[in-house]
């Protein structure tokens, strides 16, 4: 199957400073990513839509100046987390999906810890 | 409103035993797909199985099945002969509208299961 890589797995960072994820797809090109966010013990939640070349579209109540989204590339897309704080501590996961197929490729996901 | 409901929030199965883990779903769109998916205490998602809305026979893939029930809008996962392996989280999720890379995914609040020995 495809492969979507995410990375970094792991990040600690101290509150008042950015974090940047990025997914990749490694062997197709994504014109969509999508971006979610896993609270312990409970389900994902989609917290925007990255298209490649424009704006990435924002789920209701997921705030677009903190969690900035850029798709620059087909294979690529990054999500940045602006001015942590402990409450974004989380764990973020990104997914592609291949034009005409079925299945969504997940990445690996980013476990977040702001301190 | 909940468009993904998993009633379950935790299973036991006994080894080498059937588990039937239910999903029902809320959709006006006559065009939607059903995903399950698997998420072990490492994170990441494994991909089970799909079901979309139009095909006629249930979805099977090696050990996992897919009972679908268009009219009573369910598509409850069924793993047969469970393994220790097995036991992870397992979410339900719904693609709405026809298969474009940009239909969103989203996903229900997950079924925890424990495959006793």
């Amino acid at each position: 199957g495809a492969v979507v890589s995410q990375h970094p797995s792991r990040v600690i960072c101290k509150s008042g400073t950015s974090v940047k994820i990025e997914c990749r797809s490694l062997d197709f090109q994504a014109t969509t990513m999508f971006w979610y966010r896993q609270f312990p013990k409970q389900s994902l939640m989609l917290m925007a839509t990255s298209n490649e070349g424009s704006k990435a579209t924002y789920e209701q109540g997921v705030e677009k100046d903190k969690f900035l989204i850029n798709h620059a590339s087909l294979t690529l897309s990054t999500l940045t987390v602006t001015s942590a704080h402990p409450e974004d501590s989380s764990f973020y996961i990104c997914s592609a999906r291949r034009q005409g197929n079925t299945e969504a490729f997940f990445g690996q996901g980013t476990r977040l810890t702001v301190v | 409103a909940q468009k993904i409901t998993q009633t379950q929030p935790g299973m036991f199965v006994q080894e080498k035993e059937a588990v039937t883990l239910d999903c029902t779903y809320d959709t006006s769109d006559p065009s939607y797909g059903l995903f399950w998916y698997k998420q072990p205490s490492s994170g990441e998602m494994i991909f089970l199985i799909y079901q979309g809305s139009y095909d006629q026979q249930n979805a099977t893939e090696g050990r996992y099945s897919l009972n679908f029930q268009k009219a009573r809008k369910s598509a409850n996962l069924v793993i047969s002969a469970s393994q220790l392996g097995d036991s992870a989280m397992y979410f339900c999720a719904m693609r709405e509208g026809r298969e474009t890379s940009y239909d969103k995914v989203i996903f229900g609040p997950g079924t925890s299961l424990s495959v006793i020995p």
